[in-house]
């Protein structure tokens, strides 16, 4: 992803209302999508992940949507909670020396605010 | 099952001085990598281990930085002489290995908040 600078981008939600925070990778060979989620002072937790092979996949709360025609991801968080406050990353894996390892490149992040 | 642990969580070192970060992995994880997020950006690569070998090591800076994973278990990153440039928080991350075609999600440690002063 590119750097937006010394700003994160920002999503402002209501609690209750749904959230859908977007990211955009650049590698087209990509073949394996993370979100994360990270909260002060930790590091990034796993959310959902999803395979080239889908465009849809669904978890508690939590969606995630693949575009591969346009590299896009994005994450749809329903009935979003004050917990679900945090800096959310998009990553994108590409596999490697016949699946010998991953390298994973991380998007610039969103924070995610709710409003209670 | 343990997760990643990193040690210190905090460092405030001068210009000029040297630190060493730790990663735990979880056990019995071949991949370890090393990530830094500078104030505001997003989570940079600096390099992959698998076991104790130096897989990709693209994303170190420059030479002040050094990683070593003897044994294949715990990592540190030294860097000497720490920049002002050098401060942010650092996340070490860990893996199971590749199984074909299948990718495994990397577990974060909490990472360390370095402050160059």
């Amino acid at each position: 992803g590119e750097s937006v600078g010394l700003h994160l981008p920002t999503l402002s939600v209501q609690e209750g209302d749904n959230s859908i925070i977007n990211c955009a990778y650049s590698n087209s060979a990509s073949d394996y999508f993370i979100w994360y989620k990270q909260e002060s002072g930790k590091g990034p937790q796993f959310i959902i992940d999803i395979r080239s092979n889908m465009d849809k996949r669904q978890g508690q709360r939590v969606t995630v949507l693949l575009n591969k025609t346009v590299k896009h991801l994005s994450l749809q968080i329903a009935a979003t909670q004050p917990g679900d406050s945090a800096v959310y990353f998009c990553a994108d894996t590409l596999l490697m020396n016949s699946g010998g390892y991953q390298k994973v490149t991380f998007g610039t992040g969103t924070k995610l605010q709710v409003i209670p | 099952e343990a997760g990643v642990t990193q040690f210190p969580s905090h460092s405030v070192i001068e210009k000029g001085q040297t630190v060493t970060l730790r990663c735990d992995p979880i056990s019995g994880h071949d991949n370890l990598y090393w990530y830094r997020r500078v104030m505001g950006k997003e989570i940079k690569f600096l390099l992959h281990f698998v076991k104790e070998s130096k897989q990709d090591e693209s994303g170190m800076p420059n030479n002040r930085f050094l990683a070593e994973r003897t044994g294949g278990t715990y990592s540190t990153l030294k860097v000497q002489p720490a920049e002002l440039e050098d401060s942010g928080v650092y996340f070490c991350a860990s893996s199971q290995s590749g199984q074909g075609r299948y990718n495994s999600p990397l577990h974060f440690g909490n990472g360390t908040r370095l402050t160059v002063t």
